[in-house]
């Protein structure tokens, strides 16, 4: 059990239609982070979000991604008129305070293919 | 910019073989080192971290990691491997001006031949 609970653990969306990444961190994590993996390429900083704030998107495309983690439920990554490009894992870690000792715990991921 | 670079993206051993990962960041600054494993299908687990004092850090798993300063390096070792050790492995830096978001390398692949 990873802590980190993402969903759908894969999801397939035709180009055009839109995706939504579900992630529940950890219990007393208030910190959330999405991360994008392209095939044979590393994890990718994308947003850090607390509850109701996004701290630091200089990771998210411009267009069609936005990220949400509202007062109650888990943090929403969000992609519009998705993409073959879009297609990658993408993970959300969380952690209980933004320090730097505090090494992140990850979700198992979300797969998204775009047909 | 700050970046992890890992020099090896693909590695063969046999089992009993002796492993070292490469891993080099770029940042002058203070900095948290890790190194995270994925195994197939998995998500991340953190195998060791170095924050500061002795620069030889052990993991999990018979793992350890030398930072050395003044080479900005942090190589991942194990005196030898197993078959379960076969996974992708990811060398990340938090920085004190990264805005607490962890950096990661592009990965190195492990097979490991039974």
């Amino acid at each position: 059990n990873a802590g980190v609970m993402q969903n759908p653990r894969h999801l397939v969306r035709r180009r055009g239609q839109e995706a939504r990444l579900r992630c529940s961190p950890m219990k007393g994590h208030s910190h959330v982070y999405w991360y994008r993996q392209l095939p044979e390429e590393g994890l990718k900083f994308m947003v850090y979000l607390q509850k109701e704030n996004i701290i630091d998107e200089s990771g998210m495309p411009k267009e069609r991604f936005s990220a949400e983690f509202p007062k109650e439920g888990p943090s929403i990554l969000r992609i519009q008129q998705v993409v073959r490009g879009d297609s990658a894992a993408y993970f959300c870690a969380s952690s209980p305070s933004p320090q730097r000792n505090q090494p992140q715990h990850f979700g198992d991921g979300t797969r998204l293919s775009i047909l | 910019a700050q970046s992890v670079s890992q020099h090896n993206h693909h590695v063969i051993l046999s089992e009993a073989a002796s492993l070292e990962l490469g891993c080099n960041y770029s940042y002058g600054g203070t900095v948290n080192l890790f190194w995270y494993v994925q195994y197939p299908g998995q998500h991340l687990q953190l195998l060791l971290k170095y924050f500061s004092g002795d620069p030889l850090v052990k993991g999990i798993k018979g793992f350890e990691a030398e930072f050395i300063k003044s080479k900005f390096s942090f190589n991942l070792r194990k005196p030898s491997v197993q078959w379960s050790d076969t996974a992708e492995y990811f060398c990340a830096v938090i920085t004190n001006t990264g805005g607490f978001k962890t950096i990661f390398g592009a990965g190195t692949r492990l097979f490991v031949k039974a």
